[in-house]
């Protein structure tokens, strides 16, 4: 089955250490997105990639970084300058970032910092 | 810039009971509107959409109309069922559609009891 695979579902950092979450997607979709989630809000973009090698700032992209080496794969790192890291991250993708590509979404990694 | 309001929650409701979660957007140019559905540990899936003014979106006995006059895309379900217990998030894009112009609202978490 066709879908995004985001991993780790949790995980736990130390405050000041970088860390690198996981996205993976099998539907040959050419656009990548990721977001922040925070209880009671919506959803806030990060970064995005349309195509391979080419990635753009969102909303919030102070404090991390992304790569697009491969269409498959957009890893999200949240360096340590990110003031508050502690939220769930989901990961999404479409055909194209063009006219009304539906976003299909991962599961999310849950990322606790302390 | 574009905004989207969400009803409050958390709204509980027993099954059979009918569904209405209000949403409200403010935008410069003819957005598109979209409803998300989040369950439990899972990333967002599309539940409907609207491409321009007076049309309805419908998926799996939810349906929301795009009201130009009022700015709003109310989401309605005749009778609920336990499975629809989730977060449903309202969203807007103000480029055509394109995904990564998504605004999105806070969400709103409805609980259905037996």
């Amino acid at each position: 089955d066709g879908g995004i695979t985001q991993s780790p579902k949790y995980l736990f950092r130390k405050e000041g250490q970088n860390v690198t979450l996981s996205c993976e997607q099998n539907l040959n979709h050419d656009a990548m997105y990721w977001y922040r989630q925070d209880p009671g809000q919506g959803l806030r973009l990060i970064y995005y990639s349309q195509i391979v090698n080419d990635f753009q700032k969102g909303d919030i992209a102070e404090g991390y970084s992304v790569s697009r080496e491969k269409k498959e794969s957009f890893p999200l790192t949240v360096t340590s300058a990110q003031k508050n890291p502690t939220a769930f991250y989901l990961c999404a993708s479409s055909a194209s970032g063009a006219d009304n590509s539906p976003l299909h979404f991962g599961n999310g990694t849950r990322l606790t910092v302390t | 810039g574009d905004s989207v309001t969400q009803m409050e929650g958390p709204v509980t409701l027993s099954e059979e009971a009918f569904l209405t979660i209000n949403c409200t957007y403010t935008a410069t140019g003819y957005p598109s509107l979209f409803w998300y559905v989040q369950y439990p540990g899972e990333g967002l899936q599309l539940l409907l959409k609207a491409t321009k003014a007076d049309d309805k979106g419908s998926n799996k006995g939810f349906e929301a109309t795009y009201r130009k006059e009022t700015t709003s895309f109310h989401l309605e379900k005749g009778s609920v069922q336990v499975s629809d217990s989730a977060v449903y998030f309202c969203a807007l894009s103000d480029r055509g559609g394109s995904a990564r112009q998504l605004t999105f609202g806070s969400g709103t978490q409805l609980t259905v009891l037996p």
